[in-house]
């Protein structure tokens, strides 16, 4: 079975400051992961994944992740944060790259980005 | 523009009344799933589809049925409606990237209310 467990439900950050949003992660096997962005009453958009290969992935927006495997985490980082960063962040994790497999998603943290 | 199709974005029933969402997708993907997403909870997938002619029960079933009607839709019924169905429903369909790996597209959801 896999899970994933994202810590932090908010993280407020000043415009200009570090993100770094929170994610690890259960799997049996070695894992792809995900991060999804959702903005108010639209649906998830792919910020980066992770497959196989290189273990620092870049993304969309300037977000970036990095894979540690021994320590089963996926966090989510931006040097910068924007007024338009602010959204709900899910990290997800899947066992297999094929049509049979599924998604399991984080709880979501809400990403509040102040002036 | 290419993507996920879904109808409708609002409806409001009463408890016991029947309904269908529908889900359409014009990127050739062979697999598309329904997930749900209430708050704190993330999402959660109700039924997938890996290829056209097969579903499969996800996460959390009951109450749901679902009909992969050909390889572009994938609807989602609600036989009885209960007010534990409020939610907003996702679309999704899989399919590979220009990196090989699959990734899921979300339509913009649908918001159902049972009173």
């Amino acid at each position: 079975a896999q899970s994933v467990t994202q810590l932090g439900s908010h993280v407020s950050v000043s415009e200009g400051a570090l993100v770094l949003l929170r994610c690890n992660y259960s799997s049996s096997v070695p894992p792809y992961l995900f991060w999804y962005v959702q903005y108010p009453n639209q649906g998830l958009q792919l910020l980066l994944k992770y497959t196989t290969g290189a273990t620092l992935v870049k993304g969309i927006n300037g977000f970036e992740a990095e894979f540690k495997k021994s320590e089963t985490s996926f966090h989510l980082t931006k040097p910068s944060a924007h007024m338009s960063d602010a959204a709900e962040y899910f990290c997800a994790v899947s066992v297999s790259n094929s049509g049979y497999s599924t998604l399991t998603f984080g709880k979501g943290t809400m990403l509040l980005v102040s002036p | 523009n290419a993507g996920v199709t879904q109808t409708p974005k609002f409806q409001v029933l009463k408890t016991g009344q029947s309904m269908t969402l529908q889900c359409a997708q014009d990127m050739n993907h062979n697999s598309m799933y329904w997930y749900r997403q209430d708050p704190g909870m993330g999402l959660r997938l109700i039924y997938y589809s890996a290829s056209e002619g097969t579903t499969d029960k996800g996460e959390v079933p009951n109450g749901y049925n679902v009909s992969r009607l050909n390889k572009r839709e994938f609807s989602l019924r609600l036989e009885s409606a209960a007010p534990s169905q409020t939610s907003v429903y996702f679309c999704a369909s899989k399919g590979r990237t220009d990196s090989g790996a699959n990734v899921l597209t979300f339509g913009a959801g649908s918001r159902l209310t049972v009173l």
